[in-house]
């Protein structure tokens, strides 16, 4: 049983177009976290929120944890082909810090 | 230099073999952890170690162990390999930071078992 559901699980768009990536759960996490894995390389970390509530914005992309800190969107403006790749949501429960429960993804295709 | 090395990059073996995957890392953390990565599964725990004398299960386990030779090695077995173990293998690493924890990935193991 997957503890975050993650949707869409593969997007193909034209470049400049807007997308919003969701991350929703039935349980509680203490935060979410969203990483980016290009091919041949490990994920990497691009935000985490941690307040019920909470927008950050890094460049094109907006990132939101929802109110009851049960869910998670990652927004993209103007999608460009460098945005390509396989975003993962990622959660912490606060009964097990230090261990992160990973959504199955989605892979993002930009096409020029 | 990367602070979180894996080797072998590549390997191909045959079911039933003993395969040993080896992480190294200089960032200084004490957490390592090992993942697989299967198309559309995303990342799922397989060991996790949060000191040198801590081990700890992830949710499939089985079929695997670890050792923690150092805080800085972390190592993955696989006694008798078999082909639904065909995966992308991911060693990461974190400090305590409660909630807000990073994890820093290896660059991936890539095996195949025939």
């Amino acid at each position: 049983t997957q503890l975050l559901e993650q949707s869409p699980q593969f997007l193909s768009i034209q470049e400049g177009e807007n997308l919003t990536v969701y991350c929703n759960s039935s349980s509680v996490f203490s935060s979410l976290q969203w990483y980016r894995q290009e091919p041949g390389e490990g994920p990497v970390l691009l935000v985490t929120v941690v307040t019920g509530g909470e927008v950050k914005k890094l460049k094109r992309l907006t990132f939101q944890f929802g109110d009851a800190r049960k869910d998670s969107s990652l927004h993209i403006t103007a999608a460009q082909p460098g945005d390509t790749g396989l975003y993962l949501c990622a959660g912490v429960r606060g009964s097990t810090l230090g261990r992160l429960y990973f959504g199955r993804g989605t892979q993002l295709t930009v096409w020029p | 230099d990367a602070d979180v090395t894996q080797t072998p990059r590549n390997r191909i073996t045959k079911t039933g073999k003993r395969i040993m995957l080896e992480c190294s890392q200089t960032k200084g953390h004490d957490r390592m952890y090992w993942y697989r990565q299967d198309p559309g599964l995303g990342l799922r725990l397989i060991y996790y170690s949060f000191d040198v004398k801590d081990i700890n299960k992830g949710e499939i386990s089985d079929g695997y162990s670890v050792s923690r030779q150092a805080q800085a090695k972390f190592s993955l077995s696989l006694e008798s390999a078999i082909p639904n173990q065909t995966a992308l293998y991911f060693c990461a690493t974190s400090r305590p930071g409660g909630s807000t924890d990073t994890q820093y990935f290896g660059p991936g193991t890539r095996l195949t078992v025939l």
